[in-house]
């Protein structure tokens, strides 16, 4: 069966460090792979997207992943953490037409 | 373009009550999702509809959870009667025909609580 795992329900970092939040997936087939923000109050919001064709992509606000098939892993990374940064992040993975989604990390900044 | 709109977004009500959540898609979009979040569980999908026709409740937790999609610009989700178990924010989610399954608009959420 598919499953996503996010390392570390909570990551702290302070601003202006690196950003790297984990995802591994396991899947029988090529999967589709999202990762999700959701500020606090709010709906999820869509960050980026791999489905096909580069394995590097970038999403809104200056973060980006790189989908490791060999590590079946989708890192959700952005160089430098801003306070506005603070939120929770969900990784899902797409594959045979149903989205599983992984628990959530909550990304803390510090000043 | 209007997102998801959700309503209500903040509901209190008593153990036996009935509730009512409600969820006008996006303009255009076919598919319409119903999630629960709470701490302990994540993320869950209860429902999903297709052309305003349920494809998939198997995570709808026991009958006193209802869903329907009359129109395909409102859908509503009923808890009759509601347990305090049922705390949680409810979201609804939509999203394109040919699009990916994994690129969902989200509402803003109802958050309920049951006393």
């Amino acid at each position: 069966a598919q499953s996503v795992t996010q390392l570390g329900s909570h990551v702290s970092v302070s601003e202006g460090a690196l950003v790297l939040l984990r995802c591994n997936y396991s899947s029988s087939v090529p999967p589709y792979l999202f990762w999700y923000v959701q500020y606090p109050n709010q709906g999820l919001q869509l960050l980026l997207k791999y489905t096909t064709g580069a394995t590097l992509v970038k999403g809104i606000n200056g973060f980006e992943a790189e989908f490791m098939k060999s590590e079946t892993s989708f890192h959700l990374t952005k160089p430098s953490a801003h306070m506005s940064d603070a939120a929770e992040y969900f990784c899902a993975v797409d594959s045979n037409y149903q989205l599983i989604w992984g628990a959530g990390t909550k990304l803390i900044i510090k000043p | 373009d209007a997102g998801v709109i959700q309503s209500p977004r903040h509901e209190v009500t008593e153990m036996g009550q009935e509730v009512t959540l409600r969820c006008k898609p996006i303009s255009g979009h076919d598919y319409l999702f119903w999630y629960r979040q709470t701490m302990m569980r994540g993320l869950e999908l209860l429902i999903y509809f297709n052309n305003n026709v349920p494809i998939d409740d198997s995570g709808m937790p026991e009958d006193r959870f209802s869903a329907k999609m009359p129109n395909a610009s409102f859908s509503t989700l009923k808890i009759q009667p509601s347990e305090p178990r049922d705390s949680a924010v409810y979201f609804c989610a939509s999203r394109g025909q040919g699009t990916n399954t994994g690129e969902l608009f989200f509402g803003e959420g109802s958050r309920l609580t049951v006393l």
